[in-house]
């Protein structure tokens, strides 16, 4: 079955502990993408990647890292979380870049940081 | 300024009867792509529908329409007999071709949708 899997579905840390978020995809897609969700401003594009090794910011990066060691996989990592990081995180992958591709996300992950 | 706008924060419908959710977009590009998504309690995000530009027909998905207008840049989705199951948070999206390097999805704020029995 064709899916973009994240782990974990809920985190609860503290402020300042690292945290990785991981998102694996199996359908050999070229584009993924970290999305987060907050009340009223829907979805924000945080990092992109467009193939191994190439990844850019989107327009929230700031706290966040990310690595695309393999096509399957794009990690999301928090160095140092603060509370303005809780959030509803998704991981997205399209096959190819153009305004018609569907995009498929992943389950989410429910981030919160005390 | 806002690139898609939802003006609708939460709704109500009864059972069986259609509601539209509205949705406007900016853009000064003449090719892109209009999505719908729905999110249910449970968080996921689930594709609905897509309508492209230069698609001179309104696109349906089963009980799903879209309603796409394009001098007034509005594409509102029309859910049609609604359901129980329709309750939840329905997402607009638009992803334009130019400087969108990231193949980004923006996204408008979302309105919640609740059916009454």
């Amino acid at each position: 079955e064709a899916q973009v899997t994240q782990n974990p579905r809920y985190l609860i840390t503290v402020t300042g502990k690292k945290l990785t978020v991981t998102c694996s995809q199996n359908m050999n897609h070229e584009y993924m993408s970290w999305y987060r969700q907050d009340p009223g401003l829907g979805l924000r594009q945080i990092y992109y990647s467009m193939n191994v090794e190439v990844t850019d910011k989107g327009d929230v990066p700031e706290g966040y890292k990310v690595s695309r060691k393999e096509k399957r996989n794009f990690p999301l990592i928090l160095e140092s979380p603060s509370p303005n990081q809780t959030s509803l995180y998704f991981c997205a992958s399209s096959l190819s870049r153009g305004v018609n591709t569907e995009a498929f996300f992943g389950q989410g992950t429910r981030l919160t940081v005390v | 300024a806002q690139k898609i706008t939802q003006t609708q924060p939460g709704m109500f419908v009864q059972e069986k009867e259609a509601v539209t959710l509205d949705c406007t977009y900016d853009t000064s590009d003449q090719s892109y792509g209009l999505f719908w998504y729905k999110q249910p309690s449970s968080g996921e995000m689930i594709f609905l529908i897509y309508q492209g530009s230069y698609d001179e027909q309104n696109a349906t998905e089963g009980r799903y329409s879209l309603n796409f207008q394009k001098a007034r840049k509005s594409a509102n989705l029309v859910i049609s007999a609604s359901q129980l199951g329709d309750s939840a948070m329905y997402f607009c999206a638009m992803r334009e071709p130019y400087n969108n390097a990231g193949n980004m999805l923006t996204f408008g704020g979302g309105t919640r949708l609740m059916v009454k029995p």
